[in-house]
């Protein structure tokens, strides 16, 4: 059965950073490209960031270039999300993904974590 | 970026009727490999989102065949054939062609 568990969000002033993580089961970790993807209170869905299996190519939406940082321990099948200078604008619940082999996202989904950032 | 824009935003349907949803892209979705990967994704209220159709047509297992996926290039849609109950939510449609990935606004289903 597959798990996948995120943990690590919370309440953070404007400025301040955040990491999350991501712990799954129920597949091989290591073969599969892993993806965050958020949505803010009442809004749609965003893709956020982006990992190969292997953890050497990243990629990110445009909104949190250089602020996030998606990362992986295929050890400890743990995915995270590093975010520093968090903005208002980052409130919102993240959901970890699983690439799907045919391309995007598959349907095994965490049940996300809320982050606030609030003064 | 690729823009994503969805219509409707918002559309009511009566039990048994067919809905349609249009995705239109503000490029081409075709990758250099030839496949246009362009999937929809159901969101149940309070639910996170869930696959349905993946590279345009394809029904992820497990969808019900009254749900089915067209187009091409630029332009694409989500239909479904007869709305059920169990049909109400938010659909997306997302395009994974293009790094960053990015989704449309968003279709709520609703029962008229």
């Amino acid at each position: 059965q597959v798990q996948l568990e995120e943990s690590g969000g919370g309440v953070v002033q404007p400025g301040r950073s955040l990491r999350l993580s991501c712990v799954v089961s129920g597949f091989t970790f290591r073969n599969s490209g892993m993806h965050w993807v958020r949505q803010a209170p009442g809004k749609g869905l965003e893709w956020v960031a982006g990992i190969s299996n292997d953890g050497r190519n990243e990629y990110y939406g445009d909104s949190v270039k250089g602020r996030f940082t998606i990362s992986r321990d295929n050890s400890q099948n743990t995915l995270y999300l590093e975010m520093n200078s968090l903005r208002p604008e980052d409130t919102a619940v993240y959901y970890c993904a699983k690439q799907f082999d045919f391309g995007g996202l598959d349907d095994y989904w965490g049940q996300g974590t809320p982050v606030t950032v609030s003064a | 970026d690729i823009v994503m824009t969805q219509t409707p935003l918002s559309s009511p349907v009566t039990l048994g009727q067919p809905a349609s949803i249009s995705c239109k892209s503000s490029q081409s979705l075709v990758h250099s490999d030839g496949t246009t990967y362009l999937n929809w994704l159901q969101q149940r209220p309070g639910q996170p989102p869930r696959l349905l159709i993946y590279k345009i047509s394809n029904r992820f297992s497990g969808v019900p065949d009254r749900f089915s996926g067209s187009g091409a290039g630029t332009d694409f849609t989500l239909e479904i054939s007869r709305v059920e109950a169990e049909d109400v939510g938010i659909y997306y449609c997302i395009q994974v062609t293009h790094f960053p990935w990015t989704f449309g606004q968003g279709t709520k289903v609703e029962i008229k």
